[in-house]
């Protein structure tokens, strides 16, 4: 099984500053990555897949990059609406696995 | 608009069984893989199982061990997940998603294991 390691669990942000998530994997996904922002009591969103392109209606401030092991999402400034728990997934392997999350709060 | 709706969850005693649905709407269901994604309260997220779009081709979590059992009916746009011998650790909030890197989900449906 593959283990995706996101860090950090916790990132403090102001708004309007960027944000750079990391998504570690415990071994080469090639660039079969995915992720996700979730808000309380909602069910999690398509933000990117294939490492760097951006879902339907995803605004262009969020930015994927990396391959094989190392990933980042960035959010380039930081609105009020980003604050929420991001997911990294890969879909390379069986089985599909997640990582732990990064919730972004307000500084 | 694709949609997802999943229905089915409730509460139930462990060892008990449940019979989770899918509906699509919106989107050409047989021809897109599905999947069935839990999260427990608090937690994060965890695949399940996913079936290819013909059906043939089916995966679950080792950690399930055989109870569950999902499924498909392109003629009714619909995916199922069967749940048998229940325990306490499947409490979780069950999703259904769209292809194998979940573009697309469900609001979910809250399964409680519970004596």
């Amino acid at each position: 099984e593959i283990v995706m390691t996101q860090s950090p669990a916790t990132l403090s942000v102001s708004p309007g500053e960027r944000a750079t998530l990391s998504c570690r994997a415990s071994q080469s996904v090639g660039n079969i990555l995915a992720w996700f922002q979730q808000k309380p009591g909602q069910a999690p969103r398509l933000l990117m897949y294939g490492v760097s392109v951006r879902a339907t209606g995803i605004p262009a401030r969020f930015s994927g990059s990396g391959s094989g092991t190392e990933f980042t999402l960035t959010i380039s400034s930081l609105q009020s609406e980003d604050f929420a728990v991001y997911f990294c997934q890969q879909y390379n392997n069986w089985p599909l696995t997640f990582g732990g999350g990064t919730k972004v709060e307000i500084k | 608009e694709v949609q997802l709706v999943e229905s089915g969850g409730g509460l139930v005693k462990p060892g008990g069984s449940l019979r989770l649905s899918c509906v699509a709407s919106g989107f050409n269901f047989s021809s897109y893989s599905m999947n069935w994604v839990r999260q427990a309260p608090g937690k994060g997220l965890e695949w399940v199982s996913s079936m290819s779009s013909s059906g043939r081709y089916i995966y679950y979590a080792d950690s399930l061990k055989g109870r569950f059992t999902i499924s498909r009916d392109n003629a009714k746009n619909s995916l199922y997940l069967q749940m048998n011998s229940l325990r306490v650790e499947d409490t979780a909030v069950y999703y259904c998603a769209r292809t194998y890197f979940c573009d697309s989900w469900g609001r979910g449906t809250l399964v409680t294991v519970s004596s």
